[in-house]
């Protein structure tokens, strides 16, 4: 089984803040990866696919990157609405999946 | 617009069998080439793939739930269900149903299930 970590488990920023959120997978996983923000009591939803692909309507302060093992995504200028919980998401052998643990993040 | 919707017992008690629906509306859940699946998330903590069922019938599940977890659809009804046997107080969370591809695209708004006596 493909097995995920993220980092950091959580981060507090200010507004216009930078942040990345890494995301390693024990195998390589090519780019089969996703990444979610899930806001309390909410569905999870899909921000970047394939892991560098911004989802239609989504702002474009959010990217992703990486490929293989390792991946970062990235809030270029951290906004209120922003406060959520951030989830990697493999599918190298679909239809089996693993997420990560997830990434809160909160305003400073 | 695509639109999910869960149903089922709110409470289970342990050892008994966790029965979920979801209804879908808005598109047809046999004409295209999509899985409908299941995730769920105990309180706190993080997603967890239960399984899933292609449009054309074939299902597959999370090896560490596979001897638990049925998923059925009914076309008909153009719903999809999940069943879960001999549940434990470990089985408490908010179960999603959701239409995906290696992306998971469309979701319920999840329903909580607490298991107990």
């Amino acid at each position: 089984d493909i097995q995920m970590t993220q980092s950091p488990s959580s981060l507090s920023a200010s507004v216009g803040d930078r942040v990345t959120i890494t995301c390693q997978a024990s195998q390589d996983i090519s780019n089969y990866l996703n990444w979610y923000q899930q806001k309390p009591g909410k569905a999870p939803k899909l921000l970047i696919y394939d892991a560098s692909n911004l989802e239609t309507g989504v702002p474009s302060r959010f990217s992703g990157s990486g490929s293989g093992t390792d991946f970062t995504f990235t809030i270029s200028s951290l906004q209120p609405e922003d406060i959520a919980t951030y989830y990697c998401q493999q599918y190298d052998n679909l239809p089996s999946f693993t997420f990560g643990p997830g990434t809160k993040v909160d305003i400073k | 617009q695509l639109q999910l919707q869960e149903s089922g017992p709110g409470l289970v008690k342990p050892s008994e069998t966790l029965s979920l629906t979801c209804t879908v509306s808005g598109g047809s859940i046999s004409s295209s080439s999509y899985y409908w699946g299941w995730i769920r998330q105990p309180p706190g903590k993080g997603l967890e793939w239960i399984g899933s069922i292609y449009y054309s019938g074939s299902t597959y599940y999370n090896p560490s739930l596979k001897s638990r977890v049925t998923i059925s659809v009914d076309t008909s009804k153009n719903q999809f269900s999940l069943k879960l046997s001999s549940v434990t107080a470990a089985d408490t969370a908010v179960y999603y149903c959701a239409r995906h591809e290696g992306q998971w695209l469309d979701w319920g708004q999840g329903t909580l299930v607490t298991v107990s006596s």
